[in-house]
């Protein structure tokens, strides 16, 4: 069973730095590629980016010049940044585990609880 | 790229079998993956390119299409299948989802 439980500070001033991190209980993390989604309240689901096997990361084009993901091997662990926050970041921050399916298309299918960020002055 | 689901709120009866359209403004072959959230939990993973049942999901859901045109079928509505439903491309690096479709209970 893999277990993914994200953590971090949940509330922020604007033009802070978000961080959050996801703690990975499984044998397998660095097979893997993981994830990060959000959604805003009352919102659908946005994709943020993810860490790939390799250790390179790959960036949603509406986040790519704020957010950085890396990961943390000997931990089971990865990471989220996002930078110069707003008021509109506030959402609930999920990360998932990725799977490849065939021709390397890349779905979530294990997910953490999703932990809730608030951005306010 | 745009994604666009139909209808955006779906209300129906217990055992009613009702489908949601996903539909792409490029063709995305069949890189398209349906989940269901309900309140206050992550989603979960049904289909995956488009038509493939991800493990242990009931085969009442069912997905098809291709290019620019899905759809998500769910026979025999329970009460527990009353939930959002996204469709999400991954052929793009946006990785976009869909705008959702609520299924709620007549």
């Amino acid at each position: 069973q893999v277990h993914l439980q994200p953590w971090g500070a949940s509330l922020l001033k604007p033009s802070e730095t978000l961080s959050l991190t996801c703690a990975v209980y499984s044998a397998s993390f660095r097979g893997y590629s993981w994830s990060w989604v959000r959604q805003p309240p009352g919102k659908g689901l946005e994709w943020l980016g993810e860490v790939i096997p390799a250790g390179d990361a790959n960036y949603s084009p509406s986040f790519k010049s704020r957010v950085t993901i890396s990961r943390d091997m000997s931990k089971n662990q990865f990471s989220l940044k996002l930078s110069s926050v707003t008021v509109a970041d506030t959402a609930v921050y999920f990360c998932a585990r990725v799977f490849l399916a065939s021709g390397l298309r890349s779905y979530m299918d294990v997910w953490g609880n999703g932990t809730t960020v608030t951005v306010s002055s | 790229i745009q994604l666009t689901q139909s209808p955006s709120f779906l209300s129906a009866s217990v055992g009613d079998t009702v489908t949601i359209t996903c539909r792409a403004s490029q063709d995305i072959v069949t890189s398209l993956a349906w989940y269901q959230q309900k309140p206050g939990k992550a989603p979960d993973l049904l289909i995956y390119d488009a038509s493939t049942f991800y493990n242990g999901v009931s085969s009442k859901f069912s997905g098809s299409g291709s290019g620019t045109d899905f759809t998500l079928t769910i026979h025999s509505l329970q009460p527990e299948d009353f939930a959002t439903y996204y469709c999400q491309e991954v052929d793009t690096d946006s990785r976009s989802f869909g705008p959702g479709t609520k299924v709620d209970i007549k």
